[in-house]
């Protein structure tokens, strides 16, 4: 069965403060694709980025860094120089087909950030 | 572009009563995936389409859910006759499909209140 772990139920920060969000998965797949979402206090559910299972380059865009690391099953998320627009919930998702608009996404449960001014 | 459309945002309703959650998603996008959000389970694929025929819908919870497509650009989720556990955020997604360009995206979601 595929399963995605997020053990940080919440973490709080001050501003400035970098922050590392961790994500486990689990599957017995070799392709799959790896997500994260941010959910804002607004409720929607933003795309931050996807990786495949081939790629474990880790991935830089502005603040925000994944590093994806197949030898843990971890694809950890760091927020440099947190900001309190920040503040949300953040969802690590797994699919499991190259063409992941083929299939569901499973989720982890979140991990709620809160950046403290 | 116009993103993920669902409506209403909010429902209140009481238990017993019928329900209809409405999504319209992205054009040209071949893939509609309805998700729920409960603190208790978190988010959970409730049913998915693909070219408007129903794909997996083992998540729906009972026979109380039903979910339609009849066509590309609509989508219905209905809850009859609803309970109080119903009470949730449903979320509608959708995706092209296509290996470049295959991430689901979500409307903004209806926050369901059943009394």
């Amino acid at each position: 069965a595929q399963k995605v772990t997020q053990a940080q139920t919440e973490i709080s920060v001050v501003e400035k403060e970098d922050v590392t969000l961790d994500c486990v998965y689990e599957t017995r797949d070799t392709t799959y694709y790896l997500f994260w979402y941010k959910q804002p206090p607004s409720g929607e559910l933003v795309f931050l980025i996807r990786r495949n299972s081939f790629d474990e380059q880790n991935e830089i865009s502005g603040r925000y860094s994944w590093n994806f690391q197949k030898s843990t099953s971890s694809f950890n998320f760091t927020i440099t120089a947190s900001q309190v627009v920040d503040s949300a919930v953040y969802f690590c998702a797994l699919s499991l087909t190259p063409y992941s608009g083929n299939t569901p996404l499973v989720f982890g449960k979140g991990t709620r950030l809160s950046v403290i001014a | 572009d116009a993103g993920v459309i669902q409506s209403p945002r909010h429902e209140v309703t009481e238990m017993g009563q019928e329900v209809t959650l409405r999504c319209k998603p992205i054009s040209g996008h071949d893939y509609l995936f309805w998700y729920r959000q409960t603190m208790m389970r978190g988010l959970e694929l409730l049913i998915y389409f693909n070219n408007n025929v129903p794909i997996d819908d083992s998540g729906m919870p009972e026979d109380r859910f039903s979910a339609k497509m009849p066509n590309a650009s609509f989508s219905t989720l209905k809850i009859q006759p609803s309970e109080p556990r119903d009470s949730a955020v449903y979320f509608c997604a959708s995706s092209p499909g296509q290996l470049s360009t295959d991430t689901q995206y979500f409307g903004p979601g209806t926050r369901l209140t059943v009394l």
